[in-house]
C-alpha cells in the first residue's frame, strides 16, 4: 500500500492564481481531512470527509474548496491564492469517520504564495 | 478554548541520556491523547493513543504517559534516529475537536 499520497511536493503560486492540490489513498478509509501547518501554531484543520459525498469545513477553511467524489480522492482547491496561504498543507486519513483512530499523514506540500 | 501545550520547544539530548517530552492539555471531555513523531519534509507517523488516565504505552525505547492534564513522552537510552520533531493532539468531546500542540524538536547526538 502506498497510504497517502500528496502531489505536488512544492509549489509556487502568485498571488490571485488559483491550483488544486491532490490528495489520494489506498487504504479505503472513510476519514479524509486537509490540515496546514504553520511555524510556531500546531497543524490546523481545513476541512474534512466522513465519506464520498460528505464534506464540512474545520477550523480554517476561507479560501479553500473540497469536494469528495470517491472514497479514495480527496482533492484541496484554492481559489484565488494569497501569500497567507504560504504553508505545508498535510492531507491526513482514518478508518474511522469519528476521528478517534490514528490519522495517517501524506508528505505535504509545501505552498509559497508571492 | 481546549488548548495543547508543549514543553520545552526544543531539546538536546546526548546518545543515552533519558528524558522526557512534556504535553500539557485543557480539552472537555477528553477522548484520546495521540502522539506522533515527525521528521523533516515528512508527514507526521503515528506513535501512541492513550484514552484514560493511569495509562501507558511503550513501543522501543519510548513509553508515553497520561495524567488528566498532562502526557509525558519519556524516552529511554536515545540513539540519533530518534531526532524528530515529536507531536501530541487532544481529542475533545466535540466532533473534529483535535487539537494539536506545536511540538518538540528533539535532537540526540551521538
Amino acid at each position: 500500500n502506498a497510504g497517502v499520497t500528496q502531489t505536488p511536493k512544492f509549489q509556487v503560486l502568485k498571488t490571485g492564481q488559483s491550483m488544486t492540490l491532490q490528495c489520494a489513498q489506498d487504504m479505503n478509509h472513510e476519514y479524509m481531512s486537509w490540515y496546514r501547518q504553520d511555524p510556531g501554531m500546531g497543524l490546523r484543520l481545513i476541512h474534512y470527509s466522513v465519506g464520498a459525498g460528505i464534506t464540512d469545513q474545520g477550523e480554517v477553511p476561507n479560501g479553500y474548496n473540497v469536494s469528495r467524489s470517491t472514497t479514495e480522492d480527496f482533492p484541496l482547491r484554492l481559489l484565488s491564492a494569497a501569500p497567507s496561504q504560504t504553508s505545508v498543507y498535510f492531507c491526513a486519513s482514518s478508518p474511522s469517520g469519528s476521528n478517534n483512530s490514528p490519522l495517517h499523514f501524506g508528505n505535504g506540500t509545501r505552498l509559497t504564495v508571492t | 478554548e481546549d488548548q495543547v501545550t508543549q514543553s520545552p520547544e526544543a531539546l538536546r539530548l546526548q546518545e543515552g541520556e533519558s528524558s522526557s517530552l512534556n504535553c500539557s492539555y485543557t480539552v472537555s471531555g477528553l477522548r484520546g491523547l495521540f502522539w506522533y513523531r515527525q521528521d523533516p519534509g515528512k508527514g507526521p507517523e503515528f506513535l501512541f493513543t492513550l484514552y484514560s488516565a493511569g495509562e501507558e504505552k511503550e513501543k522501543e525505547r519510548l513509553k508515553a504517559t497520561l495524567t488528566k492534564k498532562e502526557s509525558f513522552l519519556h524516552i529511554t537510552a536515545p540513539k540519533p534516529e530518534d531526532s524528530a520533531t515529536y507531536l501530541c493532539a487532544a481529542l475533545g468531546g466535540g466532533f473534529q475537536k483535535l487539537v494539536f500542540g506545536t511540538g518538540t524538536r528533539l535532537l540526540v547526538s551521538p
